[in-house]
């Protein structure tokens, strides 16, 4: 049972929109900056949003990040085959002194 | 450019212990925190410990506190994970990440697998 909760899988057709949402609480989402990562099998995560809605460079416009309370949403406009892969959310929890991630959410592109 | 490398990973029975090591390069090593986090077959990502970038903070998850060791060499530019008293469930593929901006240089992870 992860900290932080998403949905377990989300779908939705090439060209189309899909939002990923993570829930958490006033110790991790709530006072802290959330960060958002693809992963792909075999393959090193990499980051899509950092500080809630902040791209690094060279990711994107189709990816964007929002927070509001103890919540937060990854966006993926223009989906593409090359999106489909687990998407994960992280965050600091200040009760536990320790980093949490949500459990992952399988994007599958019809 | 920045690149981590994970080494240490192998097959180990329960109840022994393995040292993970990642080799840092393209950055300044001591100006940055640095995590390791793990994926269990068919699981998600979990975050396992945190070091700052001197090596005097360290946090751990309660699943592996007091078992692992997280510590780093900043001569040689390399982060370790001691790992003691290993469990079944601690198979898994080990990541070292850079924190700048949220996580944002993972190594290509090594694997560790627990099994009599």
């Amino acid at each position: 049972q992860s900290v932080l909760t998403q949905p377990p899988s989300v779908s939705a057709a090439p060209g189309q929109k899909v939002t990923i949402s993570c829930s958490g609480s006033s110790s991790n989402i709530g006072n802290n900056y959330v960060s958002w990562y693809q992963h792909l099998p075999r393959t090193a995560p990499k980051l899509l949003i950092y500080d809630n809605d902040k791209r690094p460079s060279g990711i994107p416009d189709r990816f964007s990040g929002s927070k509001s309370g103890t919540s937060a949403t990854l966006g993926i406009t223009g989906l593409q085959t090359g999106d489909e892969a687990d998407y994960f959310c992280l965050a600091w929890d200040n009760s536990l002194s320790a980093g949490v991630f949500g459990g992952g959410t399988k994007l599958t592109v019809l | 450019q920045v690149q981590l490398v994970e080494s240490g990973g192998g097959v180990v029975q329960p109840g022994r212990s393995l040292r993970l090591s990642c080799v840092a390069s393209g950055f300044t090593f001591d100006s940055h925190i640095i995590h390791w986090v793990r994926q269990a077959p068919g699981k998600g990502l979990e975050w396992v410990a945190v070091i700052s970038g001197d090596g005097t903070t360290k946090h751990y998850a309660d699943s592996v506190k007091g078992r692992f060791t997280i510590t780093r060499d900043n001569s040689k530019n390399t982060l370790y994970l001691e790992m003691n008293s290993l469990r079944v469930q601690d198979t898994a593929v080990y990541f070292c990440a850079r924190q700048g901006s949220g996580l944002d240089n993972w190594g290509q992870g090594t694997l560790v697998i627990v099994s009599s």
